[in-house]
């Protein structure tokens, strides 16, 4: 399967927890985006990154979610001190330049 | 700002029959992108079609099409020939040039009834 990947696909956590999501892009993919989608709502931008460098920041990304993505390749994006609020989809997407995204299957996150 | 705007939350539709999906939006840019998405239950966004802002015919992609009125501001998706399958949301987004976020509706579920 040459799409892109997420792990894990679900995660429960309790409140107060770190996580930490991984996203596998296409391979070629130089742009990668993290989207959030709460539930009966589009997906949200959180941010990206061409190649190794994080480029653009949502004002959603508060100061308790970093994303790296340390060689240009894989991404992570980790969640500390989990809230309830957290509880959503996170979506990775991948991109040849400014081309079309293309979607992983996304982390549901549930903070109890 | 971008903003898109679905209006349908819901749609209910006869197999093998088309329909149309409601998508407007508002920029100020001239030049952007609109794409349509579709997210079964499993999660995924499977992206469906693309019109730029300059292409001057209307997309169409299989049994996806996108109805483009550039100066009602709209871009609808139509389906034809309705599957079973198609039975999922489905989002329309745009993106502005020089901007990398896609900016979603709020999306229109549609079930197909056999």
């Amino acid at each position: 399967d040459t799409g892109v990947s997420q792990d894990p696909r679900h995660k429960i956590t309790k409140r107060g927890q770190n996580v930490t999501f991984r996203c596998d892009p296409i391979s070629e993919h130089n742009r990668l985006y993290w989207y959030r989608q709460t539930l009966g709502q589009g997906p949200e931008f959180l941010t990206y990154f061409q190649n190794e460098a994080q480029l653009e920041k949502s004002r959603l990304l508060s100061d308790r979610f970093s994303a790296e993505r340390p060689k240009g390749s894989f991404s992570t994006l980790e969640i500390q001190r989990t809230e309830q609020g957290d509880s959503a989809m996170y979506l990775c997407a991948s991109s040849l330049g400014p081309g079309v995204a293309f979607f992983g299957q996304g982390t549901r996150l549930t903070v109890v | 700002a971008q903003k898109i705007t679905q209006t349908q939350p819901g749609m209910f539709v006869q197999e093998k029959e088309a329909v149309t999906l409601d998508c407007t939006y508002d920029t100020s840019d001239q030049s952007y992108g609109l794409f349509w998405y579709k997210q079964p239950s499993s999660g995924e966004m499977i992206f469906l079609i693309y019109q730029g802002s300059y292409d001057e015919q209307n997309a169409t992609e299989g049994r996806y099409s996108l109805n483009f009125q550039k100066a009602r501001k709209s871009a609808n998706l139509v389906i034809s020939a309705s599957q079973l399958g198609d039975s999922a949301m489905y989002f329309c987004a745009m993106r502005e040039e020089g901007a990398q976020k896609l900016v979603f509706g709020q999306g229109t579920r549609l079930t197909i009834n056999p």
